[in-house]
């Protein structure tokens, strides 16, 4: 089945320390998006890639990086300069063009103590 | 620019009555608009989509929306609400060709039995 695998589905860090969320998808998709998810703020874009080997800062891509070496995969990255880490992260895909809907994966749930 | 404003964070219907959940949108040019539904610490699942044509779009589990351009409003209905529809809802917007979703704030709907 096609879709879009996020790993891990929790994940506990220590503060200070990088960590890296990995996105996965077989949809044969061009672009991707990675969207930071609070209670009670909706969905905010950190980065996306609409080709591979480039990638765009959403709106709040402070303390995020991200890279795009292969079309089915864009991991982002957590800083250590990242204030506030704790959060949903959402990750999805679609072909390029207005029109078609984002696919989302499941998510990871970050926690950073 | 575009926004999204989905009013009401918590809507609370009982079962059977009918379920209006409401997004207006600011958009500089022709809308995409989306609905999204998201269960407990899962990603999103597009409900229904307006790109063009009818303005009246019927989606997944009974759910329609219609587009009105003169109140720049994409309310989301369904007739009777059944125990599964509770969740959280996101209203979306996107300027063509960009694949890029700006999302309401999001709407928690309670289904009383």
């Amino acid at each position: 089945d096609g879709g879009i695998t996020q790993s891990p589905k929790y994940l506990f860090r220590k503060e200070g320390q990088n960590v890296t969320l990995s996105c996965e998808q077989n949809l044969n998709h061009d672009a991707m998006y990675w969207y930071r998810q609070d209670p009670g703020q909706g969905l905010r874009l950190i980065y996306y890639s609409q080709i591979v080997n480039d990638f765009q800062k959403g709106d709040i891509a402070e303390g995020y990086s991200v890279s795009r070496e292969k079309k089915e995969s864009f991991p982002l990255t957590v800083t250590s300069a990242q204030k506030n880490p704790t959060a949903f992260y959402l990750c999805a895909s679609t072909h390029i063009g207005g029109n078609s809907p984002l696919h989302f994966g499941n998510g990871t749930r970050l926690t950073v103590t | 620019a575009q926004s999204v404003t989905q009013l009401g964070s918590h809507v609370s219907v009982s079962e059977g009555a009918l379920v209006l959940l409401r997004c207006n949108y600011s958009s500089s040019v022709p809308p995409y608009l989306f609905w999204y539904v998201q269960y407990p610490n899962q990603g999103l699942q597009l409900l229904l989509k307006y790109t063009t044509g009818a303005t009246l779009v019927k989606g997944i589990n009974g759910f329609e929306a219609e587009f009105k351009k003169s109140e720049t409003s994409f309310h989301l209905t369904k007739p009777s609400a059944h125990m599964s529809d509770a969740a959280e809802y996101f209203c979306a917007v996107s300027a063509q060709n960009t694949g890029k979703l700006i999302f309401g704030q999001g709407t928690t709907l309670q289904v009383k039995p």
